[in-house]
C-alpha cells in the first residue's frame, strides 16, 4: 500500500497563475483534508470531505477550492494564486469521521511544497 | 475562539527525559494525539489518549492528560538523537504549532 500520495512534489508559480494539487489513498478512508503548513502557525485545515460526494470548509478556505472526485481522490485547486499561499500543503485521509467524535487517525502525505513570487 | 498551544522549541542532551506540553480548549475532544514530523516528511500519529485517562504509556512514550486544565504532556524517556523532530498536539479539530525537539549528543 502506498498510503497517501501527493503530487506535484515542488512547484513554483507566479502570481495569478492557476495549478491543482493532487492526492489520492488507497486505504478506502472515508474522509480526506487538505491543511496548509506555515511556520509557526502549525497545521491548518483548509478544506475537508467527511466522505464521497461532500466537501466542506475549514479553517482557511479562501483562495482555494476542492474536489473530491471519488473516494480515493481529493484534489486543491488554486484559481489565482498569491503569494500568501506560499506553504507547503498537507493531504491526509482518515476512516470515520476523523474527528475527536471516534479514534480517527489521520494518515498524512509527504507534501506539496508551493512557492508563489 | 478554540486553540492549541504549545512552545516552539525545546532543545535536551541525549539519553535525558523530554517533556513536551500543549494547552487546549475544546472540552468536547474524545481524544488527543500527539503527531511526530521529521525533516520533509508529513506528519505520523505517535500516540493518542482517550479523554476518560489521565495516563497512557507506550514503550518511551507517557501521555498525561489534566482535563480539568486542559493540559496535556508528552514524555520521552530516554531521549535518542532520532527523537528530534517537530511534534505536533491536535485535539478535536485543531492542530497546536508544534514543538521543535533537538535533541544533543
Amino acid at each position: 500500500n502506498a498510503g497517501v500520495t501527493q503530487t506535484p512534489k515542488f512547484q513554483v508559480l507566479k502570481t495569478g497563475q492557476s495549478m491543482t494539487l493532487q492526492c489520492a489513498q488507497d486505504m478506502n478512508h472515508n474522509s480526506m483534508y487538505w491543511y496548509r503548513q506555515d511556520p509557526g502557525m502549525g497545521l491548518r485545515l483548509i478544506y475537508y470531505s467527511a466522505s464521497e460526494g461532500t466537501t466542506d470548509k475549514g479553517e482557511v478556505p479562501n483562495g482555494y477550492n476542492v474536489s473530491r472526485l471519488n473516494k480515493r481522490e481529493f484534489s486543491l485547486r488554486l484559481e489565482s494564486a498569491a503569494p500568501s499561499q506560499t506553504s507547503v500543503y498537507f493531504c491526509a485521509s482518515s476512516d470515520g469521521g476523523g474527528w475527536g467524535v471516534r479514534l480517527g487517525t489521520q494518515y498524512f502525505g509527504p507534501g506539496t511544497r508551493l512557492l508563489v513570487l | 475562539g478554540e486553540d492549541v498551544e504549545q512552545s516552539l522549541f525545546l532543545s535536551v542532551r541525549e539519553g535525558d527525559s523530554s517533556v513536551i506540553n500543549c494547552t487546549y480548549t475544546d472540552s468536547s475532544s474524545t481524544y488527543l494525539y500527539w503527531y511526530k514530523q521529521e525533516p520533509g516528511a508529513g506528519l505520523q500519529l505517535l500516540t493518542y489518549i482517550f479523554s476518560n485517562m489521565d495516563m497512557k504509556q507506550d514503550q518511551r512514550l507517557t501521555v498525561l492528560l489534566n482535563k480539568k486544565d486542559k493540559h496535556l504532556s508528552l514524555r520521552i524517556a530516554d531521549t535518542q538523537t532520532g527523537d528530534s523532530a517537530i511534534y505536533f498536539c491536535a485535539e478535536s479539530r485543531r492542530f497546536g504549532a508544534g514543538t521543535r525537539l533537538t535533541v544533543k549528543p
